[in-house]
C-alpha cells in the first residue's frame, strides 16, 4: 500500500546512545516533515524538507539531525540521546506548496532511559 | 510568535453535533487545516481552509474567517468511531510547513 514507512515502531534508549529514525514515502511527495508528539500535546515539528537536496529547522531542532536521503528518504538522528527525547516520533510528507493534506507514517515510540 | 488555541475536550452523545473552535495567531498565515487522530495511532487529514466561509465533506465541515483568526471544524451525526483527537494546525508561509494546535479530544457517548 502507498503510504509513509517509520521504523523502527518502538526504541527504547539509554541515555547518551545514538540511533537514526528511518522514514520512506512511496507517494512521489517533494516535501517531508519529522514532528515530535508528547503525552497530551500537539505535534511540534523538528526539521522538514521542502524538497530533495533542501532541509531546514523547525520549532524544536535542538539535539537532532536529519539527512534528506534522496526523493523517498528523510532520516532523523539523535546524536546524544536524553530523557526529554522520550517522545513520539511522527514523519510526514506532502506535496510542495499550498494547503495539501500531510500523509503521516504509523510513528516511533522512543523512551530513553 | 504564533500561538492556536482549541479546547482540550468535548463530550458529547452519538447522533449530535460538535463544533471545535481554533483561534489563532500567526505572523504569517496562507491557512488553516484539520487532522484527526484515534488514541495510538497516526494522525489523517481532515480538511484545509485557505479562503473564508464553509468547506464541507460528508458529515464533517471547517470554517475560517481570516479577519477573526478563527476557525471552527464541525462534526455532525456524530459516531462513536468519531471519538478521538482534532488538531487544528496553521500554514504560515508559502510552503506547506505546518504549526499544530494542542489538540481537543472528543468523546462519543451512546
Amino acid at each position: 500500500n502507498a503510504g509513509v514507512t517509520q521504523t523502527p515502531k518502538f526504541q527504547v534508549l539509554k541515555t547518551g546512545q545514538s540511533m537514526t529514525l528511518q522514514c520512506a514515502q512511496d507517494m512521489n511527495h517533494n516535501s517531508m516533515y519529522w514532528y515530535r508528539q508528547d503525552p497530551g500535546m500537539g505535534l511540534r515539528l523538528i526539521y522538514y524538507s521542502a524538497s530533495e537536496g533542501t532541509t531546514d529547522k523547525g520549532e524544536v531542532p535542538n539535539g537532532y539531525n536529519v539527512s534528506r536521503l534522496n526523493k523517498r528518504e528523510f532520516s532523523l538522528r539523535l546524536e546524544s540521546a536524553a530523557p526529554s527525547q522520550t517522545s513520539v516520533y511522527f514523519c510526514a510528507s506532502s506535496e510542495q506548496g499550498g494547503g495539501y493534506g500531510y500523509t503521516f507514517g504509523s510513528g516511533t515510540r522512543l523512551t530513553v532511559v | 510568535g504564533q500561538s492556536l488555541e482549541q479546547p482540550s475536550e468535548v463530550t458529547a452523545v452519538e447522533g449530535a453535533i460538535v463544533q471545535i473552535n481554533c483561534t489563532y495567531q500567526t505572523s504569517g498565515f496562507y491557512g488553516l487545516s484539520w487532522y484527526q487522530q484515534h488514541d495510538g495511532g497516526a494522525p489523517t487529514f481532515l480538511s484545509y481552509n485557505a479562503l473564508d466561509g464553509l468547506e464541507e465533506t460528508g458529515r464533517f465541515s471547517s470554517f475560517l474567517s481570516r479577519s477573526d483568526s478563527y476557525g471552527y471544524l464541525l462534526l455532525q451525526e456524530l459516531q462513536m468511531k468519531d471519538s478521538a483527537s482534532y488538531f487544528c494546525a496553521v500554514r504560515k508561509a508559502a510552503g506547506n510547513k505546518l504549526t499544530f494546535g494542542g489538540g481537543t479530544r472528543v468523546l462519543v457517548k451512546p
